[in-house]
């Protein structure tokens, strides 16, 4: 099944403790992305890529990080979570014009 | 840069009555539009998209949406809601040159009995 694949779920942390949220697919696509959804404000690009180590800055990149050694993985680092950080985190995973392929999402709460 | 704007952020509605869910756009080159499905405590789901061709697109579940250039909207419409609509229902526009997809805040579709 073609799927983009996240984890956790959910976590709850700590201020200041370092954190990495887990992104595969298995659909062999070139670009990924990461977004945060924040009621009110939709859905907010973070950070992509088009191919491995190839990254770039999205709409709200600080505070993160983000690697692609390898093209089926993306995770996303917190290096210092700030509560400001507590959100609703999607994956995401595409082919050029074809619309986004979604993760289940990840609930962070950061207190 | 492209943007969307998604007119209404509350829609409720009765079962059985119609509903419209208004996007616009903005762009100054050609545009893939988009329309996702979020039901409560899941992730986001393909509704239906405009690539090219038709204007008129439609998803399996009876949701239809109109691409119209001259008034850069994207408006979504289903003649008769089920219960099981509920949802926050999220309008996104790429062009076609970049990947990037740019979302609207979202409408939340309640439908009551």
């Amino acid at each position: 099944e073609a799927q983009v694949t996240q984890n956790p779920r959910y976590l709850i942390t700590v201020t200041g403790k370092k954190l990495t949220v887990t992104c595969s697919q298995n659909m062999n696509h070139e670009y990924m992305s990461w977004y945060r959804q924040d009621p009110g404000l939709g859905l907010r690009q973070i950070y992509y890529s088009m191919n491995v180590e190839v990254t770039d800055k999205g709409d709200v990149p600080e505070g993160y990080k983000v690697s692609r050694k390898e093209k089926r993985n993306f995770p996303l680092i917190l290096e210092s979570p700030s509560p400001n950080q507590t959100s609703l985190y999607f994956c995401a995973s595409s082919l050029p014009g074809g619309g986004y392929t979604f993760g289940s999402g990840t609930r962070l709460t950061v207190v | 840069a492209q943007s969307v704007t998604q007119l209404d952020s509350q829609v409720p509605v009765f079962e059985e009555a119609p509903v419209e869910l208004r996007c616009n756009y903005s762009s100054s080159v050609s545009v893939y539009l988009f329309w996702y499905v979020q039901y409560p405590n899941q992730g986001l789901q393909l509704l239906l998209k405009y690539l090219s061709g038709s204007t008129l697109v439609e998803s399996i579940n009876g949701f239809e949406a109109e691409f119209n250039k001259s008034q850069t909207s994207f408006h979504l419409r289903k003649p008769s809601v089920h219960i099981s609509d509920t949802a926050e229902y999220f309008c996104a526009v790429s062009t076609f040159n970049d990947y990037k997809l740019s979302f609207g805040a979202g409408t939340t579709v309640t439908v009551r009995a």
